[in-house]
């Protein structure tokens, strides 16, 4: 099984709502990522959680913010957006952080 | 540091017909190289990899996949294309060792016609 799984599948929100991105894999992985993707362009790494522990976060502003509670959860925190963080929001796993990465169906993220 | 270059930002071709899809890379150490693709508002799913071994990677849907460690290229294959093949395709390379983990291509799409 390779799944990895995502909810919501669509988010429509304003700048100042506060809402949460989930995901979620059972494949005993210890790695696990955020990415974001705008329409026509490959995915840009946000973060990536190494056995339940933060260890890159890519110059991400503060009002995204990444919670791994357990090794099988991953979230993400959104707080006073801005419309250009419209985008789809992917979520990914790996065995370890340099191997091969399964990715979730993603979030479809709209910020009015 | 890796960077992915993929050549073609769309390519079209009839059904039936063959296709190639080129990626080339460039790094300072070892990598492990992918083709990832994306059908219309999907995530991605993992078509092949190139872990070790015999330079030829067969993967799902029929694609397969030639790594060329002189050209730095790993260029994606399929003899003959559907219509459901339509879609982007991404090639990414992961260093062997070191902190980053996936470097993207900015990916190609394939339109097949009927």
């Amino acid at each position: 099984d390779t799944e990895v799984t995502q909810t919501p599948k669509h988010l429509v929100m304003g700048m100042t709502n506060k809402k949460s991105l989930k995901c979620e894999q059972h494949m005993g992985h210890r790695a696990m990522y955020w990415y974001k993707q705008k329409a026509k362009k490959p995915p840009e790494l946000m973060f990536v959680y190494s056995y339940e522990k933060l260890s890159i976060n890519e110059s991400v502003p503060s009002r995204f913010s990444p919670e791994c509670p357990n090794s099988s959860l991953l979230n993400l925190h959104l707080h006073a957006l801005q419309p250009e963080d419209s985008a789809l929001y992917l979520c990914a796993s790996s065995q370890g952080h340099l191997e091969t990465q399964y990715f979730g169906p993603g979030t479809r993220l709209l910020v009015l | 540091a890796q960077s992915v270059t993929q050549l073609d930002s769309q390519v079209p071709v009839f059904e039936e017909a063959p296709v190639e899809l080129r990626c080339n890379y460039s790094s300072s150490v070892s990598v492990y190289l992918f083709w990832y693709v994306q059908y219309p508002n999907q995530g991605l799913q993992l078509l092949l990899k190139y872990l070790s071994g015999s330079t030829l990677v067969k993967g799902i849907n029929g694609f397969e996949a030639e790594f060329n460690k002189s050209q730095t290229s790993f260029h994606l294959r399929k003899p003959s294309v559907h219509i459901s093949d339509t879609a982007e395709y991404f090639c990414a390379v992961s260093p062997r060792s070191g902190n980053t983990p996936l470097v993207f291509g900015k990916g190609t799409r394939l339109s097949v016609i009927a």
